[in-house]
């Protein structure tokens, strides 16, 4: 059974760079049938998706977060990462890591972690 | 840029009664197009995609339908447990791929 988990910081200061990355259980990173993607909620919002990565290396992203958002994956530990530079308080959210099916681009997202609230403070 | 545009902002049923969501998008989407609920707490759950096809486990009662710019999830025979917030995610234009505002469906 495929099980995503996104252990967070908790806490990041403004200015910084918040990271994350998601541990994927019961499915390889490297399905190709799948993206993996990040989706946040701000406190009592709604969902915004931020970006999907492929295992291969290609990526998309919400062009308004673009500049700030870095996706990477690691096949060998089967898990994914997401950075989020320069973060104000505006990026204060739950963050989700899931999995995006592909059937050649990126179509609905078929299984989520629990999300991590990551606040930011100083 | 696609607008995805959910309606009402939050219904209330009865249960055992039917309950409507609407999604409208600003443009033609197609077919491309799922459905989440989420709980209190939880992170959201694929119900449908494909405007009309259940996600594996999802009950009957959820039905979806519609293409192009209008959609409906429509849940007979409502229980308690399908008290939550309800999204449309569009999936046909990108790079973006935009949820809606949510549509919070309350069981009297």
């Amino acid at each position: 059974q495929l099980h995503l988990q996104e252990p967070g910081p908790g806490l990041v200061k403004p200015s910084e760079t918040l990271s994350l990355t998601c541990k994927v259980s019961g499915d390889s990173i490297s399905n190709s049938s799948y993206y993996w993607g990040w989706i946040r909620q701000p406190p009592g919002k709604g969902l915004e998706w931020i970006g999907s990565i492929f295992y291969g290396g290609t990526t998309y992203y919400n062009p308004s977060l673009k500049s700030r958002v870095t996706l990477s994956v690691d096949t060998s530990t089967n898990q994914f990462s997401l950075n989020l530079s320069s973060v104000t308080a505006t990026d204060t959210a739950v963050y989700y890591c899931a999995r995006h099916m592909r059937i050649m681009a990126p179509k609905w997202f078929d299984s989520w972690g629990q999300g991590t609230l990551v606040t930011v403070s100083s | 840029e696609v607008v995805m545009t959910q309606s009402p902002a939050t219904l209330s049923v009865s249960p055992g009664e039917r309950a409507t969501l609407s999604c409208r998008a600003s443009q033609s989407v197609s077919s491309n197009l799922a459905w989440y609920q989420q709980k209190p707490g939880q992170a959201p759950r694929l119900l449908i995609y494909g405007a009309s096809t259940r996600a594996t486990g999802i009950p009957a009662r959820f039905s979806g339908s519609g293409s192009g710019t209008e959609f409906t999830l429509t849940i007979s025979s409502l229980q308690s447990e399908d008290s939550a917030i309800y999204y449309c995610q569009q999936y046909n234009n990108w790079p973006l791929n935009l949820f809606g505002q949510g549509t919070k469906l309350e069981i009297k």
